[in-house]
């Protein structure tokens, strides 16, 4: 089945510096990659997703990026706010499954 | 829309006990997922129903664990007998087709078990 690797699993930056996370995934059918964010005591809500027709996305100061190739996708913040920092997830699922497996999150911490 | 609503929100009981989760979809969205989430195993999802049938219930972890959707509304997770170790936030949630669409999470339910 899907195994989805999440790096790193805290990060803390400076306010207005970028943000940068990792996943790597196992299952090359995986065609579907969200992200989720989730701030303390509160439930996970989607801030972007890519599918794998394209190869980047973007959404004001967030983007998510592809490589199909070696099975990883990033998350990149540019410009990171306080109230950016919370639990980020990353997920993977096949067309032909309706399994979303989760990475296991990045605790992001930004130093105003 | 109120979104997907779930309840209790916390859960305190004994050892033993029976614990019985509940939870109404977005309207017109015909996937429930129930996600447990833990510090050391993350989101782990448990039960996933289609059109109110179950399609795969492998991530339960055991025989006490049981789900039930008896109509497009409502779904429910059960416990029988809990023990401390299902101590967890269980989350449900919904889509609209249940593949590759956006899950619209519940605010969760906080359940200790002591």
């Amino acid at each position: 089945g899907e195994n989805v690797e999440q790096h790193p699993s805290t990060l803390s930056v400076q306010e207005g510096d970028s943000a940068v996370i990792k996943c790597t995934y196992s299952d090359s059918a995986s065609n579907y990659f969200p992200w989720y964010k989730q701030e303390l005591g509160k439930r996970p809500q989607l801030i972007i997703d890519i599918r794998s027709n394209v190869g980047e996305k973007k959404d004001q100061r967030i983007a998510v990026t592809l490589n199909k190739t070696a099975k990883h996708f990033s998350l990149h913040i540019t410009e990171t706010q306080p109230e950016d920092s919370a639990v980020y997830f990353c997920a993977a699922s096949a067309d032909s499954s309706y399994k979303l497996i989760f990475g296991s999150g990045t605790r992001l911490l930004v130093r105003p | 829309d109120a979104g997907v609503i779930q309840s209790p929100r916390h859960e305190v009981t004994e050892m033993g006990q029976e614990v019985t989760l509940r939870c109404k979809p977005i309207s017109g969205h015909n996937s429930l997922f129930w996600y447990r989430q833990t510090m050391m195993r993350g989101l782990e999802l448990l039960i996933y129903f289609n059109n109110n049938v179950p399609i795969d219930d492998s991530g339960m972890p055991e025989d006490r664990f049981s789900a039930k959707m008896p109509n497009a509304s409502f779904s429910t997770l059960k416990i029988q007998p809990s023990e401390p170790r299902d101590s967890a936030v269980y989350f449900c949630a919904s889509s609209r087709q249940g593949l590759n669409e956006k899950l619209f999470f519940g605010s969760g339910t906080q359940l200790s078990v002591l």
